[in-house]
């Protein structure tokens, strides 16, 4: 069983529309994370939230930690080809410098022309 | 960019070899993670260092695995002896210290294949 659970699962869509993708946990997180993974290369990541009810824009993504610090959004505006990945996003249970961090199972973005 | 670096990047070999995975941190960064992905599991925590210092290795089979970092350049993971249930990309991150949500930066991972 997955501490957090990202849906949907997969989400296929063409340039130019939006998408959310969801990230949700029964549990508190002192911090959040985003990463987005292309095949074959490791994940990279591209925020990271601590505050409740915390909202990060990085360009055409937009970024939402629930009020409760147990939930997450990631909403994409206007999608590029070059969006397509897989978003991971990963919680820290702990307050310490370096909690140990929990992956979700992804979810697989494919953005066509 | 400063990046972290994962040798080999693909591994094939037969069931009871032994196998080592090594991975060298960026430098001045004193965390080191090491992560197993499947698609059954995702993305999994094995083990992970705090200035050279194992912390927490609860994610990783004691039996067959270990993990070390010889030095602050280099961190290894073996495998021993392997089985086909450890075929998986394995992920070496490392991050700096200090303050909530630091990043982790990862590797391109090394691809095993146990037959």
């Amino acid at each position: 069983t997955q501490l957090l659970e990202q849906s949907p699962q997969f989400l296929s869509i063409q340039e130019g529309e939006n998408l959310t993708v969801y990230c949700n946990s029964s549990s508190v997180f002192s911090s959040l994370q985003w990463y987005r993974q292309e095949p074959g290369e490791g994940p990279v990541l591209l925020v990271t939230v601590v505050t409740g009810g915390e909202v990060k824009k990085l360009k055409r993504l937009t970024f939402q930690f629930g009020d409760a610090r147990k939930d997450s959004s990631l909403h994409i505006t206007a999608a590029q080809t070059g969006d397509t990945g897989l978003y991971l996003c990963a919680g820290a249970m702990t307050t310490d410098s370096w909690g140990k961090f929990q992956f979700g199972a992804g979810t697989q973005v494919v953005v066509t022309p | 960019d400063a990046r972290v670096t994962q040798t080999p990047r693909h591994k094939v070999t037969e069931m009871g070899q032994e196998v080592t995975m090594r991975c060298q941190p960026i430098l001045g960064h004193n965390t080191v993670f090491w992560y197993r992905q499947t698609m059954m599991q995702g993305l999994e925590l094995l083990a992970y260092f705090r200035n050279r210092a194992p912390l927490d290795d609860s994610g990783m089979p004691k039996d067959r695995f270990s993990a070390e970092m010889p030095d602050a350049t280099l961190a290894t993971l073996k495998i021993q002896p392997s089985e086909p249930r450890d075929s998986a990309v394995y992920f070496c991150a490392s991050g700096p210290t200090g303050g909530l949500g630091r990043p982790q930066h990862f590797g391109d991972g090394t691809r095993l294949s146990i037959l």
